[in-house]
């Protein structure tokens, strides 16, 4: 139990569909990101937010739009995916500043057809 | 770009022995964490060490730091296999907030 809780664990959606990533955390922490770990490529740093801010947005396409409504729940709204949008997504916590370690959540395997 | 790098990609060896990583990094950093990765499992941050710090312990994990050369190491002692699992540098440029990782290194200890 990491802390982090993610929803679902795995999705499988075609290209016209829209879903949504669940995030949740109970540790207290005041900044939460969005991760996209692909194959054979390194970690990638989507969105931030600090105090439900969005304080990084890493050109990511329109097509991810994320939701922070409280310092506890943070949402990645999908729609119009493409099939190399296939990935794990990752959502973590942490200290605001980000100085602290991330805590994350084990991810949701999503599947784009 | 802040990206780092592990070195070896890959690393197999043998239960008992001693596994050793390393990653380098680009730019001047507050911080270096580390941090393993199970198979469709989320990341478990493993150990920090600050950009003042060169070396630091935590139970068989042993971290060295070298800002000159911005590159750290992670060392594993009397490997079990319960250790086998993808491990990720992350480091943080001074004055940012985020964690640039890079692509890890997949240990994988044989019984």
């Amino acid at each position: 139990e990491t802390g982090v809780t993610q929803t679902p664990r795995h999705l499988v959606m075609g290209m016209t569909n829209k879903k949504s990533l669940k995030c949740e955390q109970h540790l207290g922490h005041n900044a939460m990101y969005w991760y996209k770990q692909s194959a054979k490529k390194p970690l990638e740093l989507m969105f931030v937010y600090s105090l439900e801010e969005r304080v990084e947005n890493n050109s990511v396409p329109s097509r991810f739009s994320p939701e922070c409504p409280n310092s506890s729940h943070l949402f990645l709204h999908l729609h119009t995916l493409q099939p190399e949008d296939s990935a794990l997504y990752l959502c973590a916590s942490g200290g605001a500043g980000g100085v602290s370690p991330l805590h994350f959540g084990n991810g949701t395997r999503l599947t784009v057809t | 770009s802040q990206q780092g790098e592990e070195d070896p990609q890959a690393l197999s060896i043998q239960e008992g022995e001693n596994a050793t990583m390393n990653c380098s990094y680009k730019t001047s950093i507050n911080n270096l964490q580390w941090y393993r990765q199970n198979s469709g499992r989320g990341l478990v941050h493993l150990i920090l060490i600050r950009s003042n710090e060169r070396e630091k312990h935590s139970g068989r994990l042993r971290v060295t730091l070298d800002t000159s050369k911005k590159s750290s190491s992670l060392l594993i002692t009397a490997s079990r296999a319960a250790d086998t699992a993808s491990y990720f540098c992350a480091n943080q440029g001074q004055g940012a907030q985020k964690l640039v990782f890079g692509q890890g290194t997949r240990l994988t200890i044989n019984p």
